[in-house]
């Protein structure tokens, strides 16, 4: 059965802070992993990663894939308030068309 | 990005009626879409597959007589609850495919948001 585990389940830093969110997986005929950001409603995606090893960066958010560890990374520099959300790790696969499947999710909370 | 539209986003219903979802993909065709259920402090779990033209693929332990899926066009996939109860009540999200020549990218609704009382 194809499981995607991500810890921790909740986070509370204070504005400043560095976050590592972490996403580790199994699936048979991986394709691609893929973060999302859930505020009140539908998640908007953060990155996709097929690559073991290449980071992808957008602003203070970054990420990586291993996947010979199977799992993965969310970095988030110089939190703000405003990166107050759920955090989806999603694992996609070979055959599946963007059929998800998703971890439980990191409520990240960042205080003033 | 491309976009995708969920209707209602929010609805209330009574117990034992039926509710009707839409989700459609405005800017690009989608011959494959999911439907998502994620109750209150839970991840996003997916209901079924549906793919235009045909039967709705759904996942193990989703009643597909409790919730109906069409997929008529290349646009627009419904969900229908049928006799909905108050378990029922959830938050929904569809998401339909883009293929594209690099990537194939998953775009969501905005979800709905459904009350059974």
């Amino acid at each position: 059965e194809d499981k995607v585990v991500q810890s921790p389940l909740s986070l509370v830093v204070h504005e400043g802070d560095t976050v590592t969110l972490n996403c580790s997986y199994e699936v048979t005929n991986f394709r691609s992993l893929l973060w999302y950001k859930q505020e009140k409603k539908a998640p908007t995606f953060l990155f996709m990663l097929t690559s073991s090893g290449i980071e992808k960066k957008s602003g203070r958010l970054s990420s990586i894939l291993d996947k010979k560890e199977l799992f993965s990374i969310l970095n988030i520099t110089a939190t703000q308030t405003g990166d107050s959300a759920i955090y989806l790790c999603a694992v996609e696969k070979e055959t599946s068309g963007s059929r998800l499947t998703f971890g439980e999710g990191t409520q990240l909370t960042v205080n003033p | 990005g491309a976009v995708v539209s969920q209707h209602p986003s929010r609805v209330i219903c009574k117990s034992g009626t039926s509710v009707k979802i839409e989700c459609r993909s405005l800017d690009f065709q989608a011959t494959t879409m999911f439907w998502y259920r994620q109750f209150p402090k839970q991840s996003l779990m997916l209901m079924a597959t549906s793919n235009e033209g045909s039967k709705a693929t759904y996942e193990q332990g989703v009643e597909k007589d409790k919730f109906l899926i069409n997929h008529a066009s290349l646009t627009l996939s419904t969900l229908t609850v049928t006799s909905a109860h108050p378990e029922d009540s959830s938050f929904y999200i569809c998401s339909a495919t883009r293929y594209g020549t690099v990537n194939t990218e998953a775009f969501f609704g905005q979800g709905t948001r459904l009350t059974v009382v």
